[in-house]
């Protein structure tokens, strides 16, 4: 069973446009929601991270928007750039500090 | 701090050979997990440790998959025997507590023929 239901599989962008990544939950006991961003050869590393008590934070050009009652989040990439493409997963972390992890989001931008 | 090392990066090994995979969490995380990346499933959670201690290993696929952690600085995945849909990227994380992130090393790409 997917714990974290992550949406669309591959997105192509072109340079300076928005990338939207979408990720649904359903368990309430998850309390702390990263963003991992990997390229090939490499681990995830994190990218940027929200607690469900917070709609939004920004850091620099990626912004993730939190609805808790929806149990949604979403990832945006503003001027996206060529550096950017990579696989993108969203995660939710269990109160006992398991992470679970959407299936990824190939991003490509094209410039 | 050199980050989560993983060993071997890469490793062939033919159907029914035992497969040894290793991790050294970053000093001081108390947290340690096993995942396995496919294309079809994504990250899936095999088994997390905490404090050297199995806390939930329910996502191991099989008896044929065992993980050990003997002391904080090191854990092994092996699989015994192995076979060929236990091809995949491996991955070892470590965090430290509650409300932290997770870091990744770099995986471990297994082929079995």
């Amino acid at each position: 069973q997917q714990q974290v239901k992550q949406s669309p599989q591959s997105l192509i962008v072109q340079k300076g446009g928005i990338s939207i990544i979408n990720c649904a939950y359903e368990n309430t006991a998850f309390d702390y929601f990263p963003w991992y961003q990997q390229f090939p050869g490499k681990g995830p590393a994190l990218l940027i991270a929200i607690r469900p008590d917070v709609s939004e934070k920004k850091e620099g050009r990626f912004t993730i928007s939190f609805n808790k009652s929806a149990k949604q989040f979403s990832l945006h990439i503003m001027d996206s750039q060529p550096g950017d493409s990579a696989t993108y997963f969203c995660a939710a972390r269990h109160t006992g500090n398991q992470f679970y992890f959407g299936t990824g989001t190939s991003l490509t931008v094209i410039p | 701090d050199a980050g989560v090392i993983q060993s071997p990066r890469h490793e062939v090994t033919e159907m029914g050979q035992e497969v040894t995979l290793r991790c050294k969490p970053i000093s001081g995380h108390n947290s340690l997990f096993w995942y396995r990346q496919t294309m079809m499933r994504g990250l899936e959670l095999l088994i997390y440790f905490n404090n050297n201690v199995p806390i939930d290993d329910s996502g191991m696929p099989e008896d044929r998959f065992s993980a050990k952690m003997p002391n904080a600085s090191f854990s092994t995945l092996k699989i015994q025997p192995s076979e060929p849909r236990d091809s995949a990227v491996y991955f070892c994380a470590s965090s430290w507590g509650v409300n932290t992130e997770a870091f990744f090393g770099q995986g471990t790409r297994l082929t079995v023929v």
